[in-house]
């Protein structure tokens, strides 16, 4: 059964700081991982999705790393902004799964002024 | 284009009551899931839909019902409502469920069961 890890739980950071969110699963046979933002009683904004071919995809201050042997995403957060504070999820697609996703239990950020 | 959309957006019930929330995916999308979000579990999978079949179903009890129309717009049920159901329900979409694809989700169905 895949399981979805992300540390740290919550961050808090000052403004204008990089930072790198982590992720982990258990089971390497997957479609690919999304990393979705979430803000508080909100749905989910899919960030970057990232194929099990690819090692890692770009959008705009937003870097998503995968290396799919080890079974780690690292999503990378340049020059922090207040408006980046939210609930940051990672999901994997296994390839038995259909297309059900398995969700990490989430990192909360806040990004202080 | 117009986003997954939800409705409602909020839902109060009695506890036995039972309820239906209903989704709108994005045109053209033919895939819909459905999700439960508690603070306690996080975000679990309900069931898939794909062209008015079931395709994939997560570990719920059989309260927890779904249904796909012809236009791909879904409905989930949830009978005999208990408090433990409380929680916010999100479906997505995708253009089939392929393995390559990315899937948008709504705003979601806030519930609470009193």
């Amino acid at each position: 059964k895949q399981e979805v890890t992300q540390i740290p739980a919550a961050l808090s950071v000052p403004e204008g700081e990089n930072l790198v969110l982590n992720c982990s699963f258990t089971d390497s046979a997957i479609y690919n991982l999304q990393w979705f933002r979430q803000d508080p009683g909100k749905g989910l904004t899919s960030l970057l999705l990232i194929q099990s071919s690819q090692r890692e995809q770009t959008s705009g201050r937003l870097n998503a790393s995968l290396d799919k042997s080890s079974g780690r995403s690292t999503l990378y957060i340049a020059a922090s902004q207040p408006g980046d504070s939210a609930t940051y999820l990672c999901a994997v697609r296994g390839h038995n799964a259909g297309n059900m996703l398995t969700f990490g239990g989430g990192t909360r950020l806040m990004v202080k002024p | 284009k117009a986003g997954v959309t939800q409705t409602p957006r909020y839902l109060i019930k009695t506890r036995g009551q039972q309820v239906t929330l209903s989704c709108s995916p994005i045109s053209g999308h033919r895939s819909v899931s459905w999700y439960q979000q508690t603070p306690g579990q996080g975000l679990q999978f309900l069931f898939e839909y794909f062209s008015e079949t079931q395709r994939n179903k997560g570990n719920f009890p059989g309260r927890f019902s779904g249904r796909q129309f012809s236009n791909s717009r879904s409905e989930m049920n949830v009978s005999t409502l208990e408090l433990g159901d409380s929680a916010l329900y999100l479906c997505a979409s995708s253009l089939s469920g392929g393995g390559v694809e990315t899937q948008y989700f709504g705003p979601g169905t806030r519930l609470l069961v009193l």
